[in-house]
């Protein structure tokens, strides 16, 4: 199948500071890419949509300020945590789907502590 | 709206015995089924999906769903599990809107 890299896979900042986290599709073109978090032992929550070359739309309850997100190419979306603070601490996955497939592909996730 | 289902938070079966992780499903209009598997700190890897056509789906190591539209079911099923078949499966439901859903997960223990 198709292979999404994420990195990093861990990352751990200080409380204030931004955190960016790259997502990158290596062996097709994804129009489309999701973000999403997961709290330990549940389930994934749909944080955004990004499109390549627009802006994203983000689930309701997500703040676009904290979670900015840019899709700039056809092979790698980024999603920057600004001013993070230890609620934010959590698992961030990020998927993409090939323009005429219909499964969508994971990255390997990214683990962010904030202190 | 759309939901997924999957009852069981836990199941645990022996090495060589069948496994089957249950999910059920509530959307509109003819969803595209999926099943991922997770294992511990790392992303999603699919397993398999059901778009349309024969009701049994086979996928990778192994796995099989079978789609029950009168049931809006479609539980995961392996003849003989493994102990490395231990993770964190997750069923998902994509209607048309390209959004997929998720279940809750359940979490498969295989003992040896």
């Amino acid at each position: 199948g198709a292979v999404v890299s994420q990195h990093p896979s861990r990352v751990i900042c200080k409380s204030g500071t931004s955190v960016k986290i790259e997502c990158r599709s290596l062996d097709f073109q994804a129009t489309t890419m999701f973000w999403y978090r997961q709290f330990p032992k549940q389930s994934l929550m749909l944080m955004a949509t990004s499109n390549e070359g627009s802006k994203a739309t983000y689930e309701q309850g997500v703040e676009k300020d904290k979670f900015l997100i840019n899709h700039a190419s056809l092979t790698l979306s980024t999603l920057t945590v600004t001013s993070a603070h230890p609620e934010d601490s959590s698992f961030y996955i990020c998927s993409a789907r090939q323009p005429m497939n219909t499964e969508a592909f994971f990255g390997q996730g990214t683990r962010l502590t904030v202190v | 709206a759309q939901s997924v289902a999957q009852p069981e938070d836990q199941v645990n079966v022996a090495e060589g015995n069948p496994l089957t992780v249950k999910c059920t499903y509530s959307v509109s209009g003819n969803p595209y089924l999926f099943w991922y598997v997770q294992y511990p700190n790392r992303g999603l890897q699919f397993l398999l999906k059901y778009i349309t056509g024969d009701n049994l789906v086979k996928g990778s190591y192994g796995f099989e769903a079978e789609f029950n539209k009168s049931q809006t079911s479609f539980h995961l099923k392996k003849p003989s599990a493994l102990v490395s078949d231990s993770a964190l499966y997750f069923c998902a439901v994509r209607p048309n809107d390209y959004k997929l859903s998720f279940g809750a997960g359940t979490t498969v223990t295989v003992r040896a």
